[in-house]
């Protein structure tokens, strides 16, 4: 039982390229989360996902694309990455809400993306 | 819009000592869940202890306790005995009963144990 995985652990691009992050969870989680966290200012939600084949966005979305072909993955795309978009990627997941503590949102390892 | 605050950028505690690190949050709710998560600098967010908002008895997980407010909207961690291995970033974060289980997070509190 991995839990949940992201891929890549580090990246460096240049302005104006493109990547994909994958975010895996092996614990059959219905709900599916992309933070971003910068010095000071916590984890902001950039999108976030109920279900397979649905995605809505969260506090900071702009410059960011996700999908959620599978239940099990979850993707964040930038489609044209700028210097403002260096941070730490952090993806989460959790169960279907409930009144018990299986509506804990359980993170990944975090993926640090620089942008030049 | 719900927010979190937590206004001690930076704590420091002496090993075995006790500390408390604060946070407070505006909701129009009266149904919500607050959590502590711990971030070590291996960058990893591990949960310490979830408090839900209509349960009146704080939430305890071995050394690490809250004081939970709920008039005050305040929601304290406790650490007891603090060990060396406590030192991290420590985040607030709350959550609404919702169809999305989102969560919006507190700016961190960097709590340091000296020896």
């Amino acid at each position: 039982n991995a839990g949940v995985t992201q891929t890549p652990k580090f990246r460096v691009l240049k302005t104006g390229q493109s990547m994909t992050l994958l975010c895996a969870q092996d614990m059959n989680h219905e709900y599916m989360y992309w933070y971003r966290q910068d010095p000071g200012m916590g984890l902001r939600l950039i999108h976030y996902s109920v279900g397979e084949g649905t995605t809505a966005k969260g506090e900071v979305p702009d410059g960011y694309n996700v999908s959620r072909l599978k239940k099990q993955n979850f993707l964040l795309g930038l489609e044209s990455a700028a210097p403002s978009q260096t941070s730490v990627y952090f993806c989460a997941s959790s169960p279907q809400r409930g009144r018990t503590d299986t509506d804990t949102q359980y993170f990944g390892p975090g993926t640090r993306l620089t942008v030049l | 819009a719900q927010t979190v605050t937590q206004s001690q950028p930076e704590m420091s505690v002496q090993e075995a000592e006790t500390v408390t690190l604060s946070c407070t949050y505006d909701t129009s709710e009266s149904d919500y869940y607050l959590f502590w998560y711990k971030q070590p600098p291996s960058r990893q967010m591990i949960l310490v202890i979830r408090q839900e908002a209509y349960k009146q008895q704080n939430a305890t997980e071995n050394r690490f306790s809250v004081n939970f407010q709920k008039a005050a909207k305040s929601f304290s961690l406790k650490i007891s005995d603090s060990q060396l291995g406590d030192a991290a970033m420590y985040f607030c974060a709350y959550g609404r009963y919702d169809a999305t289980n989102k969560l919006i997070f507190g700016t961190g509190t960097l709590l340091a144990v000296q020896p």
